[in-house]
């Protein structure tokens, strides 16, 4: 029979706008987030994390957000980049489960010229 | 520091076979675990092991399995294959923390 593939969102920016990603996570238990990015090919990279008991956390033309109240994760790219272009995805774990990483579908980020 | 290596990158298998997939995880670190990414599924978690012994199992049935030596290094085997698994298996290797930082996968194609 057919195969379903992920519908994967797509994000589409010009180079040098700003870029949001958004995630919502299920688990209200869920402590510890992260960021990955994966280019076509490779395996995920770790660009940044957040704990639960902080809302914003900056790395280098990163920035995370997180509002529990309403369990999202948001990750702003400044000055979008071409080798920006890539599927983000992000992350949750319950640290005191230490059962793994349970990951978001991902969302394609493309960098228009 | 040398990353997560995983050999081998690329394999295709026959139904029914077997595969062991191997995972050398950045040194001094510990905890190694396994995840498998398909299309349709996504990323997903198999198992995790740290000093020798699997601490964490997914939801996957038991024809995956996987092993840790003392030196931290980590096989995984998946036995009598099914053409759903093909996939990009993904090792991750984490000084013990739950920041686990990924090896570029073994592309699975069973046939």
């Amino acid at each position: 029979g057919e195969s379903v593939g992920l519908h994967l969102p797509t994000l589409s920016v010009q180079e040098g706008d700003n870029s949001i990603i958004n995630c919502a996570y299920s688990n209200s238990a869920s402590d510890y987030f992260i960021w990955y990015k994966q280019e076509s090919g490779k395996g995920p990279q770790f660009i940044i994390d957040i704990r639960s008991n902080m809302d914003k956390r900056q790395g280098q033309r990163v920035t995370v957000l997180l509002n529990k109240t309403v369990k999202h994760l948001s990750l702003q790219i400044a000055a979008t980049q071409p080798g920006d272009s890539a599927v983000y995805f992000c992350a949750e774990s319950r640290r005191v489960d230490a059962d793994g990483l349970t990951f978001g579908k991902g969302t394609h980020l493309i960098i228009q010229p | 520091k040398a990353g997560v290596t995983q050999t081998p990158r690329y394999l295709i298998k026959t139904r029914g076979q077997q595969v062991t997939l191997s995972c050398s995880p950045i040194s001094g670190h510990r905890s190694v675990s396994w995840y498998q990414q398909t299309p349709g599924q996504g990323l997903q978690f198999l198992f995790e092991y740290f000093s020798e012994t699997q601490r964490n199992k997914g939801n996957f049935p038991g024809r995956f399995s996987g092993r840790q030596f003392s030196n931290s290094r980590s096989e995984m085997n998946v036995s009598t294959l099914e053409l759903g698994d093909s996939a990009l298996y993904l090792c991750a290797s984490s000084p013990g923390g739950n920041t686990i930082y990924f090896g570029e996968g073994s592309w699975l194609t069973v046939v």
